[in-house]
């Protein structure tokens, strides 16, 4: 919902322009990363995600790059458009368990 | 295709009534599970379940008991609620072959005065 994210970072960027999102993760363990989106009054839901054996995979107008040196992941989205102003989080995961863990996000807000 | 459904989607309640979020879904998921979600912090984990019959706790299970009589539902019981728990509860399912895509529900908001 909207007071969830009243505290959280801002990324602001001019529509059509890229946006990248970043997200440090705890667990140097974790082989499974995703990145989800939420907007207001709604449930987060599934952009991308990527195995710790890849640096980099691509979706529709998204990249996901890992660096497990650092224990970094970026979200890229190319040409932001209006729609995607939500809260960005991102989550790891350990194959083999049931539990993720939740990083708080990040507002993008896309200005006309 | 309704996905994950929960209900209600806003409920108040006084300091130690109970009440039960509901959570259906209609994707024959074998695991579900329960997050709160406060502002500040990242979702955190309640209780899940890996089929009918089985839960397990999570990060933060104090105060909440769930069961799993059926594949599609996973009902959140607070027995005795508490301010606390003033929070935006969502409920998520995926295939157990999976290990990527949860799918969420809209969220239950809940306010304990």
């Amino acid at each position: 919902g909207e007071s969830v994210g009243l505290h959280l970072p801002t990324l602001s960027v001019q529509e059509g322009d890229n946006s990248i999102i970043n997200c440090a993760y705890s667990n140097s363990a974790s082989d499974y990363f995703i990145w989800y989106k939420q907007e207001s009054g709604k449930g987060p839901q599934f952009i991308i995600d990527i195995r710790s054996n890849m640096d980099k995979r691509q979706g529709q107008r998204v990249t996901v790059l890992l660096n497990k040196t650092v224990k970094h992941l970026s979200l890229q989205i190319a040409a932001t458009q209006p729609g995607d102003s939500a809260v960005y989080f991102c989550a790891e995961g350990l194959a083999g368990t049931y539990k993720y863990i939740f990083g708080t996000g990040t507002r993008l807000k896309v200005l006309a | 295709n309704a996905g994950v459904t929960q209900t209600p989607k806003f409920q108040v309640l006084k300091t130690g009534q109970s009440m039960t979020l509901q959570c259906a879904q209609d994707m024959n998921h074998e695991y579900m599970s329960w997050y709160r979600q406060d502002p500040g912090m990242g979702l955190r984990l309640i209780h899940y379940s890996v089929g009918a019959g089985i839960t397990d706790q999570g990060e933060v299970p104090n105060g909440y008991n769930v069961s799993r009589s059926t594949t599609e539902d996973f009902p959140l019981r607070l027995l005795s609620a508490a301010p606390s728990q003033t929070s935006v509860y969502f409920c998520a399912s995926r295939g157990l072959s999976n290990t990527g895509e949860l799918f969420f529900g809209e969220g239950s908001r809940l306010t304990v005065l």
